[in-house]
């Protein structure tokens, strides 16, 4: 079945570093691809999607292109803040389907 | 505008009683979604209704498991017979249309602990 893979935390960077979260899926088809953040306490946000294979997303300073040929979906940001410190989630839904599978979770900290 | 709301924030309860968890969607959205999340996990897929019709209740774990959405809106995910595996954080999630390339959006969620 479908699946999604994130590298585990935590991630501890200090303020302005590059981050990389990698993010890996299995689809039989041709899925869309999300990233989700979830701050203390908070539900899910919506990060950014995409929605077929070479689109990017991109919001808040974050990034991540849709590559199908290594079935990947890496969040990246150039610069990372203490504010950014959150839990984030990659999940992929299947085309003419409605069903979220989430990854389980990457722990970002980010110290001043 | 107003977002996906979730009541209560949290709930304890004691192994053995009923629980009932509610969620109101954005409105004029037309889908909605149930997933539970446990500690340091990934949220599962529950449930999912299209206004008021439960298309898909695949995820629910066990028939002490049931929700509702009787009007199209507000829905309501009643856990009967509380065990303490049912701890853990219930999210609602909307969205505008039944297609998955159109965004969820959560809810704060439930946190249910069951003693």
């Amino acid at each position: 079945g479908d699946s999604v893979t994130q590298m585990e935390g935590p991630v501890t960077l200090s303020e302005e570093a590059f981050l990389t979260i990698n993010c890996t899926y299995t689809a039989t088809g041709y899925p869309s691809l999300f990233w989700y953040v979830q701050y203390p306490g908070e539900g899910l946000q919506l990060l950014l999607k995409a929605t077929k294979a070479d689109d990017k997303g991109s919001n808040k300073g974050f990034e991540a292109t849709y590559r199908k040929e290594t079935t990947s979906f890496h969040l990246e940001k150039g610069s990372v803040q203490v504010s950014d410190s959150a839990v984030y989630f990659c999940a992929l839904s299947e085309t003419g389907t409605y069903k979220y599978i989430f990854g389980t979770g990457t722990r970002l900290k980010v110290l001043a | 505008g107003a977002g996906v709301s979730q009541s209560p924030r949290y709930k304890v309860a004691k192994r053995g009683q009923d629980v009932a968890l509610r969620c109101d969607p954005i409105s004029g959205h037309v889908s909605l979604f149930w997933y539970q999340q446990a500690l340091g996990q990934g949220p599962e897929f529950l449930t999912y209704f299209q206004n008021e019709a439960q298309l898909d209740k695949s995820g629910l774990p066990s028939d002490r498991f049931f929700a509702e959405r009787p009007e199209g809106s507000v829905s309501t995910l009643k856990i009967q017979r509380t065990q303490q595996e049912d701890s853990a954080v219930y999210l609602c999630a909307s969205s505008l249309g039944g297609t998955g390339n159109q965004p969820q959006h959560f809810g704060d969620g439930t946190r249910l602990s069951i003693l």
